[in-house]
């Protein structure tokens, strides 16, 4: 099976400009997560799809990211205007069921390495 | 609120040693769930396995192998032999059954260097 795709690999922006990132999911997952991981750290979830609805964005600062799952499948996330501190690696994952227990663990991307000079 | 601590920010073993990662969680709820997870150069973040809080027996594969005590509040991970390609990051990680299985909140990882 294809595993979670994102894209770009790497991203270099100067501060104050905007950027977005891609991801498909495994096919036939319901649920989609952006992480983000700042060096040195764990990952930190962001936001959380089931389906094309939003469960959780309890920590997505909204005065700059935004994500959305527009037909339940891809996603993107945006950063506008970016800032030194959002330079990590964005990680996306997506699991066969979201909010229960189930036989599915998260399976992650290869991540968008953001750098903001 | 939950909380993931592994006190170990790196560790260097050579070849064919034996490895403890110490995991130590937090968490007011009665069901959660414990996972580790390995990250290697490449950054990938690669599952290696989920428990429950309702089972508390240990867990073997291959070489690696799992002490979950609840007494403790620990989750340890074994590498036995370990080999170069265990060389990366490790994570150990929390879910509470209130906020979502797959809702996992991260330790800061322990970075195992296998030396040749």
């Amino acid at each position: 099976e294809a595993g979670v795709a994102q894209s770009p690999r790497y991203k270099i922006i100067e501060k104050r400009q905007s950027v977005a990132f891609w991801c498909n999911p495994i096919s036939g997952h319901a649920t989609l997560y952006w992480y983000q991981q700042i060096l040195g750290q764990g990952p930190k979830l962001l936001i959380q799809f089931q389906n094309n609805g939003v469960v959780d964005d309890s920590q997505l600062p909204k005065d700059r990211f935004s994500a959305e799952r527009l037909k339940g499948v891809d996603s993107t996330l945006k950063i506008q205007p970016a800032k030194l501190e959002d330079s990590a690696v964005y990680l996306c994952a997506s699991s066969l069921e979201g909010w229960g227990v189930g036989n599915s663990p998260l399976h992650f991307g290869n991540g968008t390495r953001l750098t903001v000079t | 609120a939950q909380k993931v601590t592994q006190a170990q920010t790196e560790i260097s073993v050579v070849e064919k040693e034996d490895v403890t990662l110490d995991c130590v969680y937090e968490t007011r709820d009665t069901t959660y769930y414990l996972f580790w997870y390995k990250q290697p150069p490449s950054g990938e973040l690669v599952f290696l396995i989920r428990r429950n809080s309702f089972d508390e027996q240990n867990e073997i594969s291959g070489r690696y192998s799992w002490n979950f005590q609840k007494s403790t509040s620990s989750f340890n991970f074994t590498i036995t032999a370990s080999q170069v390609v265990d060389s990366a990051v490790y994570f150990c990680a929390l879910s509470e059954a209130r906020t979502g299985a797959n809702n996992l909140f991260f330790g800061t990882g322990t970075r195992l260097t296998v030396i040749p």
